[in-house]
């Protein structure tokens, strides 16, 4: 079955700190990998996409992801984090047939001065 | 270009009662997938709207229906609500079937049942 884990509940980091989101799947073919950000009471913003080719793709905000495979995870990455990057984090896989997304339960960023 | 819009934002109704929750699609979309989001969690698909026919189902039972009208626009229908019902419903819009897509949110309509 498909399902997507996102091991952290809550993460807390300083500002201009690095962060590293985690991200796992569990898919029976080749997936297609999105994170989403969702500030508090709105909808969902895509960050960024994987569907083929380059495993370290560029998003959106000075976001990252790298797939990889081996390992089935596809974490999210920033090299200095803004007070604007606290939010709710989403790992999301698509679907290579049919119509239906996974998500995960989601990732709550607090960035601290 | 406007984005996924819905309506309305928020909302209050009693158990047993019936909902209905609206969503307007980006333009140029004509695929609409509906999810539910309850508080803590991440959304769950309830169901997507391909020209105006549904197009998937996730694990919902029927009392949660649908309809796509055909300027892509879609509505959701809950009867009978139940207090586990309250959550924030989301509407994702996208171009179609092609794979890869992206799909667009809207806002979110808050649901509480009481």
């Amino acid at each position: 079955a498909q399902s997507v884990t996102q091991p952290d509940i809550h993460i807390t980091v300083s500002e201009g700190a690095s962060l590293e989101l985690r991200c796992n799947y569990s898919y029976g073919a080749t997936p297609y990998l999105f994170w989403y950000v969702q500030s508090p009471g709105q909808g969902l913003q895509l960050l960024l996409k994987y569907f083929s080719g380059d495993t370290l793709v560029q998003g959106i905000k000075g976001f990252e992801a790298e797939f990889k495979r081996s390992q089935s995870s596809f974490n999210l990455r920033k090299p200095s984090v803004h007070w604007s990057d606290a939010a709710e984090y989403f790992c999301a896989v698509g679907p290579n047939t049919g119509n239906q997304f996974y998500f995960g339960t989601g990732t709550s960023l607090t960035v601290i001065p | 270009e406007t984005g996924v819009t819905q309506s309305p934002t928020h909302l209050i109704k009693t158990r047993g009662q019936q909902v209905t929750l609206r969503c307007s699609s980006q333009s140029g979309h004509n695929t609409v997938s509906w999810y539910q989001q309850a508080l803590g969690q991440g959304p769950q698909f309830i169901f997507q709207y391909y020209r105006e026919e549904e197009n998937g189902r996730g694990n919902f039972p029927p009392r949660f229906s649908g309809l796509q009208f055909p300027n892509y626009s879609s509505e959701l229908n809950v009867n009978a609500l139940e207090l586990d019902d309250s959550a924030l419903y989301l509407c994702a819009s996208s171009t179609g079937q092609g794979i890869p897509y992206e799909q667009y949110f809207g806002p979110g309509t808050r649901l509480t049942v009481t």
